[in-house]
């Protein structure tokens, strides 16, 4: 069965430790992968989009990459303002709709 | 760009109740648009794929009847909960994309439903 994990499910970081979040994913046929930011009681909030083994993105103090068949969201440097929910999110071949993980709430401390 | 606006964001409401939740592509015309439910913690479940002018899509155990979707327009999606009972409480969130499956998604803030 096509599945999405991510871990840690919880991380907290003092601010300016730098530290990575997983995403891994059994899917055949990947069509892309996701990375969302969500906050408390809102929807998600879209970071990156990354397609093929070897892709990097950066924004700020985030950088996603991506291999075969896991994909790391790298933070640099955290700051308070950091702390969320961070959902990866998967599109296979054929399939319309995304296959999300459950998350890794961050908590960056002061 | 991409901003989805979703409406209302919060509504308490009695049993039996049907209540409609309107989500819209404020700055983009939206081929797709997807109904999402999100319990506590966990994450996002699909509810239906809706296509502008077709009929949604219901994911397996989702009750056609009880959650009507209409996709109207190119910027608008609804969401009907009709008779809605305790257990449908939840917060429910749209989606909305354009173009091609390689684009992303672009959600909408949710709407927290609670069922008294």
């Amino acid at each position: 069965e096509d599945q999405v994990t991510q871990s840690p499910e919880a991380l907290r970081l003092q601010e300016g430790e730098s530290s990575s979040l997983n995403c891994s994913y059994t899917v055949s046929g990947l069509r892309g992968l996701f990375w969302y930011r969500q906050d408390p009681g809102k929807g998600p909030e879209f970071l990156f989009t990354l397609y093929s083994a070897g892709e990097e993105k950066e924004k700020e103090r985030l950088k996603a990459t991506l291999t075969k068949k896991e994909s790391f969201l790298h933070i640099t440097a955290p700051k308070p303002e950091d702390s969320a929910t961070y959902l990866c999110a998967v599109r296979y071949t054929g399939a319309n709709n995304l296959f999300f993980g459950t998350g890794t709430r961050l908590t960056v401390i002061p | 760009g991409a901003v989805v606006s979703q409406h209302p964001s919060w509504v308490i409401c009695k049993s039996g109740t049907s209540v409609k939740i309107e989500c819209r592509s404020l700055d983009f015309q939206a081929t797709t648009m997807f109904w999402y439910r999100q319990f506590p913690k966990q994450s996002l479940m699909l509810m239906a794929t809706s296509n502008e002018g077709s009929k949604a899509t219901y994911e397996q155990g989702v009750e056609k009847d009880k959650f009507l979707i209409n996709h109207a327009s190119l910027t608008l999606s609804t969401l009907t909960v009709t008779s809605a009972h305790p257990e449908d409480s939840s917060f429910y969130i749209c989606s909305a994309r354009t173009g091609g499956l390689n684009q992303p998604q672009h959600f909408g803030d949710g709407t927290r439903l609670s069922i008294l």
